[in-house]
């Protein structure tokens, strides 16, 4: 079936870098916009960028406007998140999403804990 | 950004009706209408409407939303154990250039 599958999560320190991947499979990836949106731990949802199905644009929160870069490779059926300069209030799980008139497929979600 | 608005909130008997509210302004809800998503603890949410009262296949049709200008709702009918879960709603932010979320309506089911 239709399929996110977020990977590269993990600790980091502050001020450092991570990037983020998202594997769709069982639907035409190139065909559709994505989304990165997280969830810090105890907390709501935070939509974090956008990138429309040929890459043309981004747009991005306030929160990571400058630090983080959303990408994706239509080849591989992947997207990324390239996060830098990163803070302890970046700490949460990254999910990606699918958009069809909204966020209608969700990943698992990866972990990212920004912490000295 | 600013986010939408959602009662934290909301505590319901079994079999009765929860309507879950999210208002936000001319510029998202007001304009295109706002999604809902729930999310049950330890997994990634999951949609439930789109643009108001549009389901998804597979989601049941206790499940229906409207809007009354600025103003979203969600209406669960004949409540069950399994709708316990949080609510989200969210919507495009023509002013913002974004997506807002709103923080999530904790629904308890007596």
């Amino acid at each position: 079936q239709v399929q996110l599958v977020e990977s590269g999560g993990g600790v980091v320190q502050p001020g450092g870098s991570l990037r983020l991947s998202c594997a769709a499979s069982e639907f035409t990836f190139s065909n559709y916009n994505m989304h990165w949106v997280r969830q810090a731990p105890g907390k709501g949802l935070e939509w974090v960028a956008f990138i429309p199905y040929d890459g043309s644009i981004q747009f991005y929160a306030d929160s990571v406007k400058g630090r983080f870069t959303i990408s994706r490779d239509n080849s591989k059926n992947t997207l990324y998140l390239q996060m830098n300069s990163l803070r302890t209030e970046d700490t949460a799980v990254y999910y990606c999403a699918k958009e069809f008139e909204s966020f209608d497929i969700w990943g698992q979600g990866t972990m990212v804990t920004v912490s000295s | 950004q600013a986010g939408l608005t959602q009662p934290p909130s909301v505590s319901k008997d079994l079999r009765q009706t929860a309507t879950l509210t999210c208002t936000g302004n001319s510029n998202n809800v007001g304009n295109q209408g706002a999604a809902w998503l729930q999310q049950h603890q330890g997994h990634p949410p999951k949609l439930l409407s789109y643009k108001n009262n549009n389901r998804p296949s597979g989601i049941s049709e206790r499940f229906s939303a409207s809007r009354s200008g600025n103003t979203a709702s969600l209406t669960i009918t004949g409540l069950q154990p399994e709708d316990e879960a949080d609510y989200y709603c969210s919507a495009w932010d023509i002013s913002l250039s974004a997506w807002v979320f709103g923080g999530g309506t904790k629904l308890t089911v007596l």
